[in-house]
């Protein structure tokens, strides 16, 4: 959807090693976001970008850090994974804050 | 941070409309989404309505807004077995965040 694309798709990793994530964007999108979702919540915000080294953060960010040096990547980090960051992870992008967002299809992580 | 509600589950028998329920807290709202998520998939928008607006309808999708009441609805004309997902609501409030409904999940009985 709207050019979205996350890698890996899956990935499973140990307690205390990095992972991080990707969203790549073809639309030239300003906004991106980074979402998890868990059993019993729904979607929660983690980190958004307003544009190229533009970064806040949303509901969730304990633990995670992103980076924004072009516009069609935003990288999601977990420094030192814990099994409390197991989850799907969900990007998305939009034009501006008022267009509606759009999501790529996710990534699941397992953190053992 | 603001609250979203929705049921959990909802089974309708394919021909039949259903409609998906969703109550939110926040006044100051300017939009208000619902997404479709199948499988394995990410959200896939399917409408949204601005907070001035009672009724917006699409194609089989109709959604109704009630500001008095926080409450707003989803009803698909004439589901399909096709129709099967989760749904979910959200409403826009800030600049910058969107705050989710935990998601229903519609089953469709053929």
């Amino acid at each position: 959807d709207a050019g979205i694309t996350q890698s890996p798709r899956h990935k499973v990793t140990e307690t205390g090693t990095p992972v991080t994530l990707r969203c790549h964007q073809t639309e030239n999108h300003r906004y991106m976001y980074w979402y998890r979702q868990d059993p019993g919540h729904g979607l929660r915000l983690i980190h958004y970008s307003y544009g190229v080294k533009d970064t806040d953060k949303g509901e969730v960010s304990d633990g995670y850090s992103v980076s924004r040096s072009k516009t069609e990547d935003f990288l999601l980090t977990l420094e030192s994974a814990t099994s409390s960051q197991t989850s799907v992870y969900f990007c998305a992008a939009a034009g501006d804050p008022n267009q509606p967002q759009h999501f790529g299809d996710g990534t699941r992580l397992s953190i053992l | 941070g603001e609250d979203v509600e929705q049921s959990l589950f909802l089974s309708v028998r394919e021909g039949d409309s259903s409609v998906i329920n969703c109550t939110y807290t926040d006044s100051s709202s300017t939009y208000l989404y619902w997404y479709k998520q199948e499988p394995g998939a990410g959200l896939q928008l399917l409408t949204y309505i601005f907070s001035n607006m009672d009724m917006k309808q699409d194609q089989r999708l109709t959604v109704l807004l009630n500001k008095k009441d926080k409450h707003l609805s989803l009803r698909i004309a004439d589901t399909q077995t096709g129709d099967s997902a989760i749904y979910f609501c959200a409403e826009k409030t800030g600049a910058n965040n969107l705050f989710f409904g935990t998601g229903t999940r519609l089953t469709v009985i053929p």
